[in-house]
């Protein structure tokens, strides 16, 4: 079984530029999460993509934007970058909208993509 | 809104050691509960998960954790502490519904002494 896998692993842009971040999904697994994790902090949810719609959205604004594929997988872009974009992204996959049924949609994380804005 | 709170930022702890991380979240409902490790760089594990049932979970690595309804908390344990368990925890709340929205809390460093 494949674990949840993203790229790239770092990446630096400077302020106003764009970014795609992506994450494959485990295998068996529809839903796809994304967070940002500042430096000393907790990770805090973006947003959430279920059946390739997204399906719940943190507080962050409308230049977070995402991507959910046929085979699961997702994009997380990010326009207009700003210097507190800085973070570490983490991808998360499970399986199904909650539920014991659906496993109880217990998110697995990726690695992570640690993003630089300078 | 749901919320989690661990009270402690940074705790040490001599090798062979208990630990206790202690964990309080805020939720309407019946919450899902985690606790998560990462170490320095990486991604998030899952250590264990509670939903239902015995309200003493067992995880990986000899770590358990207790559901406490009436003190709302979610104590992460371990009789004894290795060197190799030196990296943040982090616990988290989930609704039991369909939006899979997960609220972690702004972690544990947890640092082990020889």
């Amino acid at each position: 079984e494949t674990g949840v896998t993203q790229s790239p692993t770092h990446l630096i842009k400077t302020r106003g530029q764009q970014v795609t971040l992506r994450c494959s999904s485990q295998s068996g697994h529809n839903t796809v999460s994304w967070y940002q994790q500042a430096l000393g902090q907790g990770p805090q949810f973006i947003f959430q993509y279920y059946r390739e719609e997204e399906n719940g959205r943190g507080n962050f604004p409308p230049r977070f934007s995402g991507l959910q594929f046929p085979n699961y997988s997702s994009e997380l872009n990010v326009n207009a970058l700003e210097l507190d974009d800085s973070a570490l992204y983490l991808c998360a996959s499970s399986k199904g909208q909650g539920g014991l049924a659906g496993g109880g949609g217990t998110q697995y994380f990726g690695p992570g993509t640690r993003l630089l804005v300078l | 809104a749901q919320s989690v709170t661990q009270p402690d930022i940074h705790i040490t702890v001599s090798e062979g050691a208990s630990l206790e991380l202690r964990c309080n979240y805020s939720y309407g409902a019946t919450p899902y509960l985690f606790w998560y490790v990462q170490s320095p760089g990486q991604g998030l594990q899952l250590l264990l998960k509670y939903f239902s049932g015995d309200t003493l979970v067992q995880g990986i690595k000899g770590f358990e954790a207790e559901f406490k309804r009436s003190q709302s908390s979610f104590n992460l344990r371990k009789p004894s502490v290795h060197w190799s368990d030196a990296a943040e925890y982090f616990c988290a709340v989930r609704g039991s519904g369909g939006y899979q929205k997960v609220t972690f809390g702004t972690g544990t460093k947890l640092q082990v002494i020889p």
